[in-house]
């Protein structure tokens, strides 16, 4: 069981836009403005898409978006393409140097 | 052109012993903490150890257990995952990745190496 809860799948068609929570406790989202966010295509290793709650990696398109409010953080995918199709994985440090993440999301672009 | 690659991965048995390696060039490898991170087939990501720029801060997360131990030779461009007394749910991809600053502070990672799997069986 992952310490922060995501959805097991999303959809949208392209063009569309999809949202993906992933939510966490006052331990860790809640109080550190360190989530992250990472984009994994099968067999392939995770590719940061947003680091420190919005930020975003150069390189990384501008549909690419993210927030947190609460306990919860969000990463938005604007204008849908089939090239981001894969497994999405949120992070979040939770103090005493400890790092969790989230079960994952597979996008999936209908 | 930024590049980590993990080898030292395979079949062992339970109870045994195996040394990642995670060799890295493009960047000035002195100058980054360095992470190892796992992911057991099917399943999601999950942090293991980070270590400081010099190796003089170590942080491993509580599954760890003192059975493994993270380490780096600058002069090599090399960070290690040395795991001790595996098990079977320690069988995973083992990704190392390079952290956005010199301490051990696991925070974010970029890049991330392809991976290297171990499987713990008899």
């Amino acid at each position: 069981q992952s310490a922060l809860t995501q959805p097991p799948s999303a959809s949208g068609s392209p063009g569309q836009s999809v949202t993906i929570s992933c939510t966490g406790t006052s331990n860790d989202i809640g109080v550190y403005n360190f989530v992250s966010w990472y984009q994994q295509h099968p067999g392939k290793a995770p590719k940061l898409m947003i680091y420190e709650v919005t930020k975003r990696p150069s390189g990384v398109p501008d549909r690419f978006s993210a927030s947190k409010s609460g306990n919860t953080a969000s990463l938005t995918v604007s204008g849908l393409q089939a090239e981001d199709e894969g497994d999405y994985y949120c992070s979040s440090y939770a103090g005493r140097s400890n790092l969790v993440f989230g079960g994952g999301t597979k996008l999936t672009v209908l | 052109q930024v590049q980590l690659v993990e080898s030292g991965g395979g079949v062992v048995q339970p109870g045994t012993s195996v040394r990642l390696s995670c060799a890295v060039s493009g960047f000035s490898f002195r100058n980054y903490g360095m992470h190892w991170v796992r992911q057991a087939p099917g399943r999601g990501l999950q942090w293991v150890a980070g270590t400081s720029h010099d190796g003089g801060d170590k942080e491993y997360a509580d599954f760890v257990q003192g059975r493994f131990t993270i380490s780096r030779d600058n002069s090599k461009d090399t960070v290690y995952l040395d795991m001790n007394s595996l098990r079977s749910d320690d069988s995973a991809v083992y990704y190392c990745a390079r952290a956005p600053s010199s301490g051990s502070f696991p925070n974010w990672f970029d890049p991330w190496g392809q991976g290297t799997l171990v499987t713990v069986s008899s």
